[in-house]
Parts: C-alpha cells; structure tokens; sequence
C-alpha cells in the first residue's frame, strides 16, 4: 500500500541544537501532518499543512518548531533550539483529503528523537 | 469539544480469547470513526472504519460498531492470536485534525 518514509529513524542530539525530521508523504497526497508519541502510547497532534501553509497547530507545536515543504519535496519538522522534553517518536503522516471526511490517513514509521 | 475516551491502558489475553477494547466518543457532528493499530516498530495504520452512524465496520476478524445511542465504538474480535499484540488506536476526525484516543496496549500470550 501507500508508504510515507521518514528519514532518519534515529537521531541523538544535543540539547540546544537544530533538528531536522524528514518526511516523504504519499505522492498524489495533498494533506501533511506530525504527531508526537511519547512512551509508545499517546499520539498527539502537533500541526497539519496544506497548499503549503499550516493549518492548524496544537499547543505542544511550540515557537521552536516550524514545517514546510519547499517546492514538493521532503516535509520537515525543524526544532530550535531542541530541548530535553522534544524527546519522543515523531510521526509524519499524509492523506488525499482533509480528515473531515472519510479519508484514511497513512502514517510513517517515525523518527526517534533522544536528546541529551 | 471533539474527543475519544479509551480507559483500557493495557489489556493481557490468551491466544483464542475474546478481544473487547472500550472506546466511547464526544461530538456535536457524526464523523467517521476509526481503529487504527500500531505494531511494534510501525507507525498507526488503519484496521476499520465506519462511516455511519449504527452501522458496523468489520476487517481481520475485528468488528466494531458505531453505536450513537450510548456514543461509543467498541473494538471486539472473538479470538485472538498472538500475532494481534499491538497498542489499538480509537480515532475521531475533527476538521482537519484526527485526535486519536490514549491507546490501549494489548498482549497476547501464547
């Protein structure tokens, strides 16, 4: 089925530093999003773009985090400066249409990000 | 505002036990409701969905039903296998934002 492929899988950073989580969505997709998961439960929402601007965010998408996607190419999740809380697994996810229809929305593998 | 409730945190079965994961809802509209399921090493991936209100969704065995009158969206499967360990996702779209429930781990042992 549909893949989005998320690039590193891994990364270890240094406390203050700039990160950047890669994000290669579905290719006729139109919807982009990331979603924070921490201890391997709880997913949660952390912004959604489209025609390239940002939609809607939640209150964890703090003002050191920005996305974009310059002329169609890789959907990034930027952190900086990263602190020690921004530990957790990140998921990009995409979809056709908006979710409030029917649409199903697929999600990548995550990227594991442990700073330190 | 929109939201989905899952009190199971976790949930430990036998193989070929009977699967019941709680899911109840809060909207003001009718949505598509969704399970998603995430296996170890894998990102949230969609097992069924129901479109409409007391109708029941069914894929792989798990079977759950959109029930308005008591707002919820029980996830069941009559047997389990092992190979259904997984943290199992209740999932409710708002607008452009798809809020997921807090998860609830099951582990099926041999």
């Amino acid at each position: 089925g549909p893949k989005v492929l998320q690039i590193p899988s891994h990364q270890i950073i240094d406390m203050g530093q700039m990160v950047t989580l890669n994000c290669d969505p579905v290719s006729n997709h139109l919807y982009f999003y990331w979603y924070k998961q921490i201890l391997g439960q709880q997913m949660e929402f952390l912004v959604n773009f489209y025609n390239g601007k940002v939609m809607e965010k939640s209150k964890l998408f703090k003002d050191q985090f920005s996305v974009e996607r310059p002329d169609g190419s890789y959907f990034t999740l930027k952190i900086q400066p990263t602190a020690l809380e921004d530990s957790a697994v990140y998921f990009c996810a995409s979809s056709l249409a908006g979710t409030g229809g029917r649409t199903e929305v697929f999600f990548g593998k995550g990227t594991r990000l442990t700073v330190v | 505002g929109d939201s989905v409730t899952q009190k199971q945190g976790q949930v430990t079965l036998s193989e070929d036990d009977f699967l019941f994961i709680n899911c109840t809802y809060s909207t003001t509209t009718y949505p598509t409701l969704f399970w998603y399921v995430q296996y170890p090493g894998q990102g949230p991936q969609l097992l069924l969905k129901v479109t409409t209100a007391n109708n029941k969704g069914i894929s792989r065995g798990f079977e759950a039903t959109y029930d308005k009158g008591t707002t919820s969206f029980h996830l069941q499967k009559a047997s389990v296998q092992e190979s259904d360990s997984a943290v199992y996702f209740c999932a409710l779209p708002n607008y452009n934002v798809l809020y997921f429930g807090s998860g609830t781990k099951l582990t099926v042992e041999p």
